[in-house]
């Protein structure tokens, strides 16, 4: 099965810096992966997709990259706030293009 | 994009008792899954609701414990069966309009077993 990794379970950062977060999968390279920001007490919120032919997606102040090669996803918030604050996952496509899994999630908080 | 309604919010159950959990979409989805998420962890995937027919199960989850219904492309439910202490979790619903899209997900079920 496949194994998702996201790097370090905290990440605390300076307003106004850019966070990057880190993806990592060891099987095979889905089709399409996925980030969502997720607060307490609610569902994950759904930010931005990219494809397996798609090196690098923006969306206002966020970026995702995508390298097959190294089986990474990089996840880049800039001029981070402090409403930036959240668990950030990442969810891979699972082979069939149906359902997706989760990886283990990264804490933001942005320190004003 | 989706909303979902998923009833009830929160729940606090005996042990060995069932619990049904409703996810109401409010457009037709192709797409329903149910999600497992435990005290400070990553969601799991439990299964995949078929419309119609049997749902598509997740290694290590059995139709036994978590019957799952879909009788039409707005609706769905997960029971809990014959619950421990080791059910308590929060359980998420999510759709998607096709395969291969940005999924949407309910506010959860906050399911607390003593």
């Amino acid at each position: 099965s496949q194994k998702i990794e996201q790097n370090s379970e905290a990440l605390n950062i300076q307003e106004g810096k850019t966070a990057t977060l880190t993806c990592n999968y060891t099987n095979y390279s889905p089709a399409y992966l996925q980030w969502y920001r997720q607060d307490p007490g609610r569902g994950p919120v759904f930010l931005l997709l990219i494809r397996e032919n798609e090196k690098e997606k923006r969306k206002e102040r966020l970026k995702v990259t995508f390298d097959t090669t190294l089986k990474q996803s990089l996840f880049h918030i800039t001029a981070s706030q402090p409403a930036d604050s959240a668990t950030y996952l990442c969810a891979l496509e699972g082979g069939t293009g149906n359902q997706f899994y989760f990886g283990t999630g990264t804490s933001l908080t942005v320190i004003p | 994009s989706a909303v979902i309604s998923q009833k009830p919010s929160r729940d606090i159950c005996q042990r060995g008792t069932s619990l049904t959990i409703q996810c109401q979409v409010d457009s037709q989805v192709t797409m329903m899954f149910w999600y497992r998420q435990q005290p400070g962890q990553s969601l799991t995937l439990i299964a995949t609701a078929n419309q119609g027919s049997e749902a598509t199960y997740e290694s290590g989850f059995v139709i036994d414990k978590f019957p799952i219904s879909r009788p039409n492309l707005t609706f769905s439910t997960l029971t809990v069966s014959n619950m421990s202490p080791e059910d308590s979790s929060i359980y998420l619903c999510s759709v998607a309009h096709v395969a291969n899209t940005e999924a949407f997900f309910g506010q959860g079920t906050r399911l607390t077993v003593v």
